[in-house]
């Protein structure tokens, strides 16, 4: 069964730079058929992809992002990060990692999520 | 880039069938994931493809898709369903994008 957890700083200051990772199990990450990717979610607000990793290492973000949104992989250590430079007060949220399919035909797993807050 | 669409509240009683919509033009050429999402808690798949249960969820809770609109049921509600709920598809015409609808509370009267 795969398992994924996020880890991170829970505070990060205004125009830092934020680093998470997530630790996987139970599955490889040179799968062809998923994406490893983050979504997040501000205090009371809805879900919103910020960007995926394919096997190969093609990545997309979400555009909103501006460019600010970088993911990497290490599968020696079966960990993929986010790192999301420029940080406002809007990039505080709950931040989940996730595996989920490129054809959208199979199960898709979360990681309960790391709570980021940004303040000086 | 497309957009997908779900009423923000649907409210039922207990026992009754509750049916969360959500539409998107995307949604004629990509599959639905539906996730549940109870206050403080990570989200829970509850459906994929479109219609299908992972394993431990509920034979209540089941889906269809009518072109650019794909439809949660949940039959028998019951207090426990009460909570968020999220739709979510990809659109991958130019490049690839994971979209979410804007979620739909669920009340149970």
């Amino acid at each position: 069964q795969l398992q994924l957890h996020e880890s991170g700083p829970g505070l990060v200051k205004p125009s830092a730079t934020l680093s998470l990772t997530c630790t996987f199990s139970g599955a490889s990450f040179s799968s062809p058929t998923y994406f490893w990717g983050w979504m997040r979610q501000p205090p009371g607000k809805g879900l919103e992809w910020v960007g995926s990793m394919l096997y190969s290492g093609s990545t997309s973000y979400n555009p909103s992002l501006k460019s600010r949104a970088t993911i990497s992989v290490d599968t020696s250590k079966s960990q993929f990060s986010l790192t999301l430079t420029s940080v406002t007060a809007t990039d505080a949220a709950v931040y989940y990692c996730a595996r989920h399919p490129v054809d959208g035909d199979r199960e898709a797993y979360w990681g309960q999520g790391t709570l980021v807050t940004v303040s000086s | 880039s497309y957009e997908l669409t779900q009423p923000p509240s649907v409210s039922v009683s207990p026992g009754q069938t509750a049916r969360i919509t959500c539409s998107g033009e995307v949604l004629t050429k990509q599959y639905v994931y539906w996730y549940q999402q109870k206050p403080g808690q990570a989200p829970v798949l509850v459906l994929y493809k479109d219609s299908e249960r992972p394993s431990g969820i509920p034979e209540r809770f089941s889906g269809s898709n009518s072109g650019k609109t794909v439809t949660l049921t949940i039959s028998g509600v019951q207090s426990e369903d009460e909570a968020d709920y999220y739709c979510q598809s990809a659109d991958s015409t130019v490049t690839y994008e994971v979209l979410f609808g804007g979620g739909t509370k669920l009340t149970v009267l």
